[in-house]
């Protein structure tokens, strides 16, 4: 099992450009998530996935956006990139709805300037 | 707002000493606690899950909870340099909840030669 993969590994945007950040579980984990890390600083919860068809925002949903239409992908959607975007982000899958143990991807750092 | 508080440290160590991190929460009825051990650059990695009260041990790591005083500690006998790394705790609430995982900022920890 490749577990979670992420892609792209880096990113530089400019100001007002859109990406689609990928990632992809192999684990047929029903729950995904996405968090962005900036230094020094914990995970915080973009959004969230429970299932295919079902997302949710987190505790930091502005600028972002996500679809489910596979237990395998959550794509994160940045539209009109701005510096406060700066930072990693990591997709999370976890297994069951009993046990939260999440599997991280390996991170996609985006620079905005 | 639930919280999950951890002392950013660093805390420094010598090699073959017992690390000692510490975690506090302040939703009473979290059920599940969660270590991750996450390098600089890299993603976290889940290293230990603690359910109940008492201790779980696994290799040189060992988890303790204690509900009712509302922390989550962790135990690393026998440090290694290797084990440099920030440490993050993670706590989730009961089954049938909101699924999403509370993570505090992470305790950086260096063993020192």
């Amino acid at each position: 099992n490749a577990g979670v993969t992420q892609t792209p590994k880096f990113r530089i945007l400019k100001i007002g450009q859109s990406m689609t950040l990928q990632c992809t579980q192999d684990m047929n984990h029903n729950y995904m998530y996405w968090y962005r890390q900036d230094p020094g600083m914990g995970l915080k919860l973009i959004y969230y996935s429970v299932g295919a068809g079902i997302t949710d925002k987190g505790e930091v949903p502005n600028g972002y956006n996500v679809s489910r239409s596979t237990t395998e992908d959550f794509p994160l959607r940045l539209e009109l990139a701005a510096p406060s975007q700066t930072s990693v982000y990591f997709c999370a899958s976890s297994i069951t709805e009993d046990s939260y143990e999440q599997y991280f991807g390996p991170g996609t750092r985006l620079t905005v300037t | 707002q639930k919280e999950v508080e951890q002392n950013s440290g660093p805390l420094s160590v010598p090699e073959g000493a017992i690390a000692s991190l510490n975690c506090t929460y302040s939703d009473r009825v979290s059920q599940s606690f969660f270590w991750y051990r996450q390098y600089s650059g890299k993603s976290p990695e889940l290293i230990m899950s603690i359910y109940s009260n008492g201790d779980k041990e696994d290799g040189r790591f060992t988890a303790q909870l204690n509900k009712a005083s509302q922390y989550v500690s962790l135990l690393i006998r026998d440090s290694q340099p290797s084990d440099s790394a920030t440490y993050l705790c993670a706590v989730t609430p009961p089954s049938g909840g909101s699924y999403i995982p509370t993570f505090g900022r992470g305790t950086s920890l260096i063993v020192h030669p």
